[in-house]
């Protein structure tokens, strides 16, 4: 069974600056995908960016990048240039090998932007 | 309009009541989702569907009944509903193996008192 790990159950930030939310997994299989969702206040579920195991280089989209680190079993991820509106829960999920497309969730990272 | 819509979005109801939330989509995915969020606890995957013929529970699926009536509809029902099913419910749909990426609706909050 999977595990996802999110450490850090709140972040600060102050806008314009770079964040890190960690995020660790623990799988045995080879073959995985990791996903970064952002749940604003108002309560919806955002897809980020996705990162696939065998992907050589590290996902990006605009202002997130996903530091995929195979060999430590982490996938990062970075947001550049913080804004007000990136204030919100973020979670970290994994989808294992192919054929069950379920994810699962870590229990999210609560990042704070102030001005 | 919304790609995968839930109903109702709030309902407060009485523990021992039956309740049904339902979710809908446009975008012509076989694969749909329940998940449950607790404050502190993620996303928890209560049943999930890979076709019509095909329900699948959980890791919290105790207290839960689902129903895929058609490919876009997939209906989620607390038999006898109790105060620990308090949560924000989401469904959620995917396009199939190795894809992955859910495509969520907007949450149905409901409240056992």
């Amino acid at each position: 069974a999977q595990k996802i790990t999110q450490t850090q159950p709140g972040m600060f930030v102050q806008e314009k600056e770079a964040v890190t939310l960690d995020c660790t997994f623990d799988t045995s299989d080879q073959s995985y995908g990791l996903f970064w969702y952002k749940q604003p206040s108002s309560g919806e579920m955002i897809f980020l960016i996705y990162q696939g195991s065998y992907d050589e280089q590290n996902a990006t989209e605009g202002r997130y990048s996903l530091n995929f680190q195979k060999a430590r079993k982490s996938a990062n991820l970075v947001i550049s240039a913080s804004q007000l509106g990136d204030s919100a829960m973020y979670f970290c999920a994994m989808r294992p090998p192919s054929g069950y497309s379920t994810l699962t969730f870590g229990k999210g990272t609560m990042l704070l932007v102030s001005p | 309009d919304a790609d995968v819509t839930q109903t109702p979005r709030n309902r407060i109801t009485k523990t021992g009541k039956r309740i049904m939330l339902e979710c809908s989509q446009t975008k012509g995915h076989d694969r749909m989702y329940w998940y449950r969020q607790d404050p502190g606890l993620g996303l928890q995957l209560i049943y999930y569907s890979f076709d019509v013929k095909d329900i699948n529970k959980g890791e919290i699926s105790d207290g839960y009944s689902v129903s895929r009536q058609a490919q876009a509809k997939f209906s989620l029902s607390l038999e006898s509903a109790i105060p620990n099913q308090t949560a924000l419910y989401f469904c959620a749909t995917s396009r199939g193996p190795n894809t992955g990426e859910l495509f969520f609706g907007e949450g149905s909050r409901l409240t056992v008192l």
